[in-house]
């Protein structure tokens, strides 16, 4: 059985850093691209960083470019969201997600930022 | 950036109605277009991969069309479970936007 299970969460100011976990299991991670996507509090859902199967490539909205770095680690079976000069606006709810088939999504991990 | 309007924004209807729900990009992305389903509190559901391609396990009343530019998510006889939130997206290229959703709402 597919899992992702997302953790790093919290509640953070203006300014500080995290670093948001996704640990997968259930398939063979090292073969399949994954996605972080958010959803601001009763807000849609934004698309916000990708990254290869093996790394080598990524990809980012322009809202967090500069700000998040996405980088995993194939021998753990884990996703990380790097995330720096945090905002009030990335406050969100973070779902990793497999790509591809984009079938398979974690359940979120909170994240809030605030003074 | 592609970017994905969706609309309506929001939808009220009955149960048994069909309804259609509207996906544009502006610029053509083949039928790389997913439709997902997301109730209040869970991830979304994948619905319609390849914009017309039915995820296992989804009800045959939900259809999808489209290439290009346009698409459409048609649900042909609305059940009380299908009253949610729809997103469409693109995968065409590698920063994967989301339309706004459409709230479909009970009438």
């Amino acid at each position: 059985e597919v899992q992702l299970l997302e953790s790093g969460g919290g509640l953070l100011q203006p300014g500080g850093s995290l670093r948001l976990s996704c640990a997968a299991s259930g398939f063979t991670f090292s073969s399949r691209t994954m996605n972080w996507v958010r959803q601001a509090p009763g807000k849609g859902l934004e698309w916000v960083s990708g990254i290869s199967d093996s790394g080598d490539s990524t990809y980012y909205a322009d809202s967090v470019k500069g700000r998040f770095t996405i980088s995993r680690d194939n021998s753990k079976n884990t996703l990380y969201l790097h995330m720096k000069s945090l905002r009030v606006e990335d406050t969100a709810l973070y779902y990793c997600a497999r790509g591809s088939s984009w079938y398979y999504w974690g359940q979120g991990t909170l994240v809030t930022v605030s003074s | 950036d592609i970017q994905m309007t969706q609309s309506p924004s929001s939808l009220s209807a009955s149960v048994g109605d069909g309804v259609t729900i509207t996906c544009r990009a502006s610029q053509s992305i083949s039928n790389y277009l997913n439709w997902y389903q997301q109730k209040p509190g869970k991830a979304p559901k994948l619905l319609i991969y390849a914009a017309s391609s039915l995820q296992s396990g989804v009800p045959s009343r939900f259809s999808g069309s489209g290439s290009g530019t346009d698409f459409t998510l048609t649900i042909s006889s609305l059940q009380h479970e299908d009253f949610a939130t729809y997103y469409c997206q693109q995968t065409y290229t590698n920063f994967h936007s989301f339309g706004q959703g459409t709230n479909l709402e009970i009438k």
